[in-house]
């Protein structure tokens, strides 16, 4: 099975900080996304990366960057955190584009509060 | 613009009967539907998908049905048990958007004892 890991399930961090959500997925998969979640929205795609070193941006990727240094590794980062921030942030992974019609593969999420 | 979203926000059934959730879709340029399940605390579970050459497609105890005359997705649950209990999300991807998916916003299945 595949298996997407987010390093914490919940973070309180204050308005201002610079806040690291890390992802780390362990079936060589080639995209890897970042996603927020809240009531009444649905997902809402933030970045994606088709590779490392790649990056494109999703719906939403204002507040937001990401590193890929590593094809298993994904980082979202908020350079400064405010409170609108605060949401279940939820890494996926897929297989790249030989593989066209392939779902997603999920992690549990990070629950973030910006206070 | 282009969405996709769902008939019922919450869904009660009883246990031992079938269910069916409910997706309607507006991009006719769709070729690829998954079903996701998520319980509290958890991420999205894939369920099953469907390619747009299909109509129809079987798992363990879940069928998805496609119908793209009126561009509308639906999942059964046959026998349904407590453990579905959930929010189910649909999510499509469009032709030419790479593995981008759009989700609906989830109905939540409660099964009854």
């Amino acid at each position: 099975d595949v298996k997407v890991t987010q390093s914490s399930r919940y973070l309180v961090k204050r308005t201002g900080e610079k806040v690291f959500l890390e992802c780390v997925q362990d079936m060589d998969h080639e995209n890897m996304f970042w996603y927020r979640q809240d009531p009444g929205l649905g997902l809402r795609l933030i970045y994606f990366s088709y590779d490392v070193k790649m990056k494109e941006k999703g719906d939403i990727p204002e507040g937001y960057s990401v590193s890929r240094e590593k094809k298993e590794r994904f980082s979202l980062i908020l350079e400064s955190a405010s409170t609108n921030q605060t949401s279940m942030y939820l890494c996926a992974s897929s297989l790249g584009e030989s593989s066209y019609n392939s779902p997603l593969h999920f992690g549990n999420g990070t629950r973030l509060t910006v206070t | 613009g282009e969405s996709v979203g769902l008939h019922l926000p919450t869904l009660s059934v009883q246990e031992g009967d079938n269910s069916i959730i409910n997706c309607a879709y507006s991009n006719s340029a769709s070729d690829y539907f998954i079903w996701y399940k998520q319980e509290s605390g958890k991420g999205p579970q894939f369920i099953i998908d469907i390619r747009s050459n299909m109509d129809k497609r079987q798992g363990q105890r879940v069928t998805v049905l496609l119908n793209k005359t009126v561009k509308h997705l639906s999942l059964q649950i046959a026998a349904t048990q407590p453990g579905d209990s959930a929010v189910y999300f649909c999510a499509e991807k469009s032709t030419g958007g790479g593995n981008k998916l759009t989700f609906g916003t989830g109905t939540q299945l409660k099964v009854e004892l």
